[in-house]
C-alpha cells in the first residue's frame, strides 16, 4: 500500500542536541510537509517543499531546519532542541495539480528533550 | 484573515447516540473543505473532502455536509470506536499547498 512513513515513531534527545527526523513516501507526491503538534493542538505548519521549492512559516523558529534530497524523502532537523519543542512532528503529503488536494499524514514521530 | 472554528471543543456521547461535530471556516474563496479523524498518539487519517455548498460525503456512520459558511460531520448510531479527535481544515482557492485546521472536537462514544 502506498503510505507515508516516518521514522523514529519515538525519539529521545537531549536539551541541545541536534536530532533529525526522517519522512518517505511511496505516494510519487509533489508537496512534502512538516507540522509540530502538541497535546490537544491542531497541527502547527513548520515549512513545506512543493518540488525542490521550500516554503518556511513566518513563526517557524531557526532552530528548525529540512532537507529534501528527492521526491521521497524528506527530513526535519532541529538544531537545538529545547524543552518546548518536546511534541508529536507529523509528515504529510499532497499531489497539487490532481484532481484533489487533500493531505496524506504519516504516524508521527514523538519527541521527548530531556 | 482565514479562519477555521470547530465546536464543540469535547463531546460525550451513550453508544447509538446520534450527533453531529460543526466546523465553520471563513476563507476568501474555498478550494475544499476536508475532515480527518485522529486517534491518541497516531497521525491524522484521512476521512473527506467536500469542495462546494450542498455536497454531501459518507463513510460508514460518517456523513459530511457543506454550506458556504460552514460544514457538518454528522454520526449516526456511533459506536465505542469511534471515539477519536475530528479535524476540520480549509484551503483557500489561492493556495495550492496550503491547510489551515481546526483545533478539533474531541468526541468519546461510552458503551
Amino acid at each position: 500500500d502506498a503510505m507515508v512513513i516516518q521514522n523514529p515513531r519515538y525519539q529521545v534527545t537531549q536539551f541541545g542536541k541536534p536530532v533529525t527526523l526522517s519522512c518517505s513516501q511511496t505516494l510519487n507526491h509533489n508537496v512534502m510537509y512538516w507540522y509540530q503538534q502538541k497535546s490537544s493542538q491542531a497541527p502547527k505548519l513548520l515549512f513545506h517543499y512543493y518540488d525542490k521549492d521550500f516554503n518556511n512559516e513566518a513563526d517557524t523558529p531557526d532552530n528548525f531546519q529540512s532537507r529534501r534530497p528527492n521526491t521521497s524523502f524528506c527530513f526535519l532537523d532541529i538544531r537545538s532542541p529545547g524543552l518546548g519543542d518536546a511534541a508529536m512532528y507529523l509528515c504529510a503529503t499532497s499531489r497539487v495539480g490532481g484532481s484533489s488536494y487533500e493531505q496524506y499524514f504519516g504516524p508521527g514521530t514523538r519527541l521527548t528533550v530531556t | 484573515e482565514d479562519q477555521v472554528t470547530q465546536s464543540p471543543e469535547a463531546l460525550r456521547l451513550q453508544e447509538g447516540e446520534s450527533s453531529s461535530l460543526n466546523c465553520s471556516y471563513t476563507v476568501s474563496g474555498l478550494r475544499g473543505l476536508f475532515w480527518y479523524r485522529q486517534d491518541p498518539g497516531k497521525g491524522p487519517e484521512f476521512l473527506f473532502t467536500l469542495y462546494s455548498a450542498g455536497e454531501e460525503k459518507e463513510k460508514e456512520r460518517l456523513k459530511a455536509t457543506l454550506t458556504k459558511k460552514e460544514s457538518f460531520l454528522h454520526i449516526t448510531a456511533p459506536k465505542p470506536e469511534d471515539s477519536a479527535t475530528y479535524l476540520c481544515a480549509v484551503q483557500e482557492r489561492s493556495s495550492a499547498s496550503k491547510i489551515i485546521f481546526g483545533s478539533g472536537t474531541r468526541l468519546s462514544i461510552r458503551p
